[in-house]
């Protein structure tokens, strides 16, 4: 099975600040990467599909990018409401593993 | 407007089984894959199962492969998740998600199963 690997696991930001989130597949599984966004008692919500493609109506200040093993989640300038947990996903052959998650907190 | 509702979560012994079901609305159902996500209190997301829209392909975990089993009647718009020899970390809140390209697009509000004696 392909895992997949987040870092760092918990970061601290402030309002404003750039974020980057890495996430690493254990094999190479093209651009079949999506990124999604939880908050605490919530269902998960996706942001960004096929690696780099923004869901509709996210915020253009959520960008990924990446391929092969390597991608990353990006946030221009964090907003209150971007303090969340986020997972990356891989959506390749017959199985549809996660990211341990990466939670964003207040700094 | 897309809908996913699970129910049939509740309290198991362990060893015990338990079904769960997926109420779609809002969508063409037949066209599209539907799977399973749980997440243990506290813990992350763990992919479970995913079935093809006609049913003809189905995936799970390794580590659910022999005790769940999911299905389909596009009929009545509902995925369904067996499970059998129920254990402790089991214990979870189980939700259905409709593939859309490449991703689990919609999601269900959850079902939370406990598997404690």
């Amino acid at each position: 099975d392909i895992q997949m690997t987040q870092s760092p696991s918990t970061l601290s930001a402030s309002v404003g600040d750039r974020v980057t989130i890495t996430c690493r597949a254990s094999q190479s599984i093209s651009s079949w990467l999506a990124w999604y966004q939880q908050k605490p008692g919530k269902a998960p919500k996706l942001l960004i599909y096929k690696a780099s493609t923004l869901e509709t109506g996210v915020p253009s200040r959520f960008s990924g990018s990446g391929s092969g093993t390597e991608f990353t989640l990006t946030i221009s300038s964090l907003q209150a409401d971007d303090f969340a947990t986020y997972y990356c996903q891989q959506y390749n052959r017959d199985s549809r593993a996660f990211g341990q998650g990466t939670k964003v907190e207040i700094k | 407007e897309v809908h996913l509702v699970e129910s049939g979560g509740g309290l198991v012994k362990p060893g015990g089984s338990l079904r769960l079901s997926c109420a779609a609305s809002g969508f063409s159902f037949n066209s599209y894959s539907i799977n399973w996500v749980r997440q243990a209190p506290g813990k992350g997301l763990e992919w479970v199962s995913s079935i093809t829209s006609s049913g003809s392909y189905i995936y799970y975990a390794d580590s659910m492969k022999g005790r769940f089993t999911i299905s389909r009647d596009n009929a009545r718009n509902s995925v369904y998740l067996q499970m059998h020899s129920l254990r402790a970390e089991d214990t979870a809140v189980y939700y259905c998600a409709k593939s859309g390209d490449y991703a689990f697009d919609y999601w269900g509000q959850g079902t939370l199963v406990t598997v404690s004696s």
